[in-house]
């Protein structure tokens, strides 16, 4: 098992720049998450989806969108990056509940 | 709304010491709480779970965390330290609203846990 699966590993964008961030998971969870990790923030939620065909915003969600495509995938989007965005950012999946997440190993986008 | 404060951005400790790092959180519901650690350009593992039962929680690598509900603490702690537990921590408290589909993870700002030779 792969577990959760991030692609890709390090982006460089120009500002203004479009990119989508895609991920994977083979655990057959409902739940998947979008985070992203800044020094001294932790991790803030963008994004998640309770379960496919559902989507919704977590404490950061200006400047993306996340389509859950199934129930393995879930991505995020940048329609146009700004320099604000330069981050660490992870895509997690649990099965719901008060059950644990499990965690990609992270993207690390910079946008100059 | 629940959220998680970890009341030490570093801690330093000496391999062989005890370590302690301090979690409390706020929550309206019965919280679910997890500590998670993430190692150098890693991603985050999970050390352990509170989720009502027991209230002391064993987890990988001698870790273990009391769930303190009349101080709203979940603090972390070993009996000595490693080189191998320097890392950053992350205390997390589960917001799942009654009802909910899934729960939001709410992360602390993260302790530096370093270990000195």
């Amino acid at each position: 098992n792969a577990g959760v699966t991030q692609t890709p590993k390090f982006q460089v964008l120009k500002t203004g720049q479009s990119m989508t961030l895609q991920c994977a998971q083979d655990m057959n969870h409902n739940s998947m998450y979008w985070y992203r990790q800044d020094p001294g923030m932790g991790l803030r939620l963008i994004y998640y989806s309770a379960s496919e065909g559902t989507t919704d915003k977590g404490e950061v969600p200006n400047g993306y969108n996340v389509s859950r495509l199934n129930k393995r995938e879930f991505s995020l989007r940048l329609e146009s990056a700004a320099p604000s965005q330069t981050s660490v950012y992870f895509c997690a999946s649990s099965y719901g509940g008060n059950t644990e997440a499990f965690f990609g190993q992270g993207t690390r986008l910079t946008v100059v | 709304a629940q959220s998680v404060t970890q009341l030490d951005s570093h801690v330093s400790v000496s391999e062989g010491t005890p370590v302690l790092l301090r979690c409390n959180y706020s929550s309206s519901y019965s919280p679910s709480l997890f500590w998670y650690v993430q190692h150098p350009n890693k991603g985050l593992q999970l050390l352990l779970k509170y989720t009502s039962a027991a209230t002391l929680v064993k987890g990988i690598n001698g870790f273990e965390a009391e769930f303190k509900k009349s101080e709203t603490s979940f603090h972390l702690t070993k009996p000595s330290a490693h080189m191998s537990d320097a890392a950053e921590y992350f205390c997390v408290v589960s917001d799942l609203r009654a009802g909910g589909a899934t729960n939001k993870l709410i992360f602390g700002t993260g302790t530096l846990l370093a270990v000195q030779p």
